[in-house]
């Protein structure tokens, strides 16, 4: 199974300041087409998981331009920029490449 | 609006089976995969199972297979979820999800499962 470690933020963020989250797959999530299989999540506190980024990269629809994905096949990174109140919550990294899907430990933001 | 709703959560007891239902609208039902994902208490998302459009194909980790079965009626927009041989291990928090191929793009609110003598 593909193995999802996240690292942790440097908790409270001031607000406005920029946040950056980490995540490492165990094996490269670049698929033969192109395109790098990892999402990101974000579960506001007693809410359901809400997709924000999905092939690494693709802001999903109705998601703040605040939030950005990058990486490389193993290493990711979103970027949460001028941190808000309705930022708080666990950011969970998942990948698609392969079954089983798994998804990282999770990163807890808290607002300053 | 797409919306999923979780119904048949509750208390069972170890070994006993429950079959879970997620009604679905605001979108065609029989164009998407659909998904079960589960969170035990304060932990953290864990992948259930994985159901193709027209229900011929589903996959599972190994910590389910062989317990769960995932099923559909795209007549009546419905996903289901058998879950037999329970385990305190499964006591969670279970998730119906939209699956266009490569993410799962809507969750629904969740029902409880907990499983204790």
């Amino acid at each position: 199974d593909i193995v999802m470690t996240q690292g942790a933020l440097p908790n409270p963020v001031p607000s406005g300041e920029s946040a950056s989250i980490t995540c490492q797959s165990s094996k490269s999530l670049l698929h033969s087409n192109g395109k790098t299989y990892l999402n990101w999540y974000l579960q506001r506190p007693g809410q359901s998981p809400q997709l924000l980024i999905y092939w690494m990269s693709t802001r999903a629809s109705g998601v703040s331009d605040r939030f950005s994905g990058s990486g490389s096949g193993t290493d990711f990174t979103l970027k949460i920029s001028s941190v808000e109140a309705e930022d708080v919550g666990v950011y969970y990294c998942q990948q698609f490449l392969e079954y089983p899907y798994t998804f990282g430990a999770g990163t807890k933001l808290e607002l300053k | 609006e797409v919306q999923l709703v979780e119904s048949g959560g509750g208390l069972v007891q170890p070994g006993r089976s429950l079959k879970l239902s997620c009604a679905a609208s605001g979108f065609t039902f029989s164009n998407y995969y659909m998904a079960w994902v589960r969170q035990a208490p304060k932990k953290g998302l864990e992948w259930v199972a994985t159901i193709s459009t027209s229900g011929s194909r589903t996959y599972y980790p190994d910590s389910v297979k062989g317990r769960f079965t995932i099923s559909r009626d795209n007549a009546k927009s419905s996903l289901y979820l058998q879950m037999n041989s329970l385990k305190s291990e499964d006591t969670a928090t279970y998730y119906c999800a939209r699956q266009p191929y490569w993410y799962f793009d809507f969750w629904g609110p969740g029902t409880m499962v907990t499983v204790s003598s």
